[in-house]
């Protein structure tokens, strides 16, 4: 099974500032990898797919990169509502698996 | 628009069976896979297996193989999760969730809404 690190568990900021999440994998999930947003009491929402690929309706302040194990999701200014817990997850072998998550808050 | 709609909460006793389900509308319900994922209270999120309509093709996590049974029928487009004895540690909100691209396991663009499942004497 491959497993997903995430650093920092929790990243404190505040609104309009960036924020930076790592994401890595224990072996080479080449470009298969994708981020989600999680608020409270929701179901998680997909940011991004392929590593860098913004999902449909997501805004442009985020931006996902890297490849092979390691991997970053930036939040280029926070708005109020982005503070959430942030997963990343590889599908690129079975069984799926997402890092611990990544809470950013105020 | 592609929808999945997750049965609703579910309370059970420690060695109850249960069974909840995730119904898709607007896509073709057998060439996409689709599967559960389990969030604990305050804990992150596992895949726990996934389901290919089309053929019933099922893959489960180690970690939950011999837990747990997933299924799907294709003509009512459901899909479901099964246990035959539940523990308390089974308590968790389980959501279903489709993959993005036909045929293939990939990432997850649409999400059930979750069925809360308590287990509890």
């Amino acid at each position: 099974e491959i497993v997903m690190t995430q650093s920092p568990a929790t990243l404190s900021v505040s609104p309009g500032e960036r924020a930076t999440l790592s994401c890595r994998a224990s072996q080479s999930v080449s470009s298969k990898l994708a981020w989600y947003q999680q608020k409270p009491g929701q179901a998680p929402r997909l940011l991004i797919y392929v590593a860098s690929t913004r999902a449909t309706g997501i805004p442009a302040r985020f931006s996902g990169s890297g490849s092979g194990t390691e991997f970053t999701l930036t939040i280029s200014s926070l708005q109020s509502e982005d503070f959430a817990v942030y997963y990343c997850q590889q599908y690129n072998n079975w069984p799926l698996t997402f890092g611990g998550g990544t809470k950013v808050e105020i | 628009e592609v929808q999945l709609e997750q049965s609703g909460a579910e309370v059970r006793k420690p060695g109850e069976s249960l069974k909840i389900s995730c119904k898709g509308s607007g896509y073709s319900f057998t060439t996409y896979w689709i599967g559960w994922v389990r969030q604990m209270p305050g804990k992150g999120l596992e895949w726990m297996g996934i389901i290919y309509p089309g053929d019933s093709d099922t893959r489960y996590n180690p970690s939950f193989q011999g837990q747990v049974t997933i299924s799907a029928d294709k003509s009512i487009s459901t899909a479901y999760l099964q246990w035959i004895s539940l523990k308390a540690s089974d308590t968790a909100m389980y959501y279903c969730a489709r993959h993005a691209v036909i045929g293939s396991i990939s990432w997850s663009q649409h999400w059930g809404q979750g069925t809360l499942v308590t287990v509890s004497s």
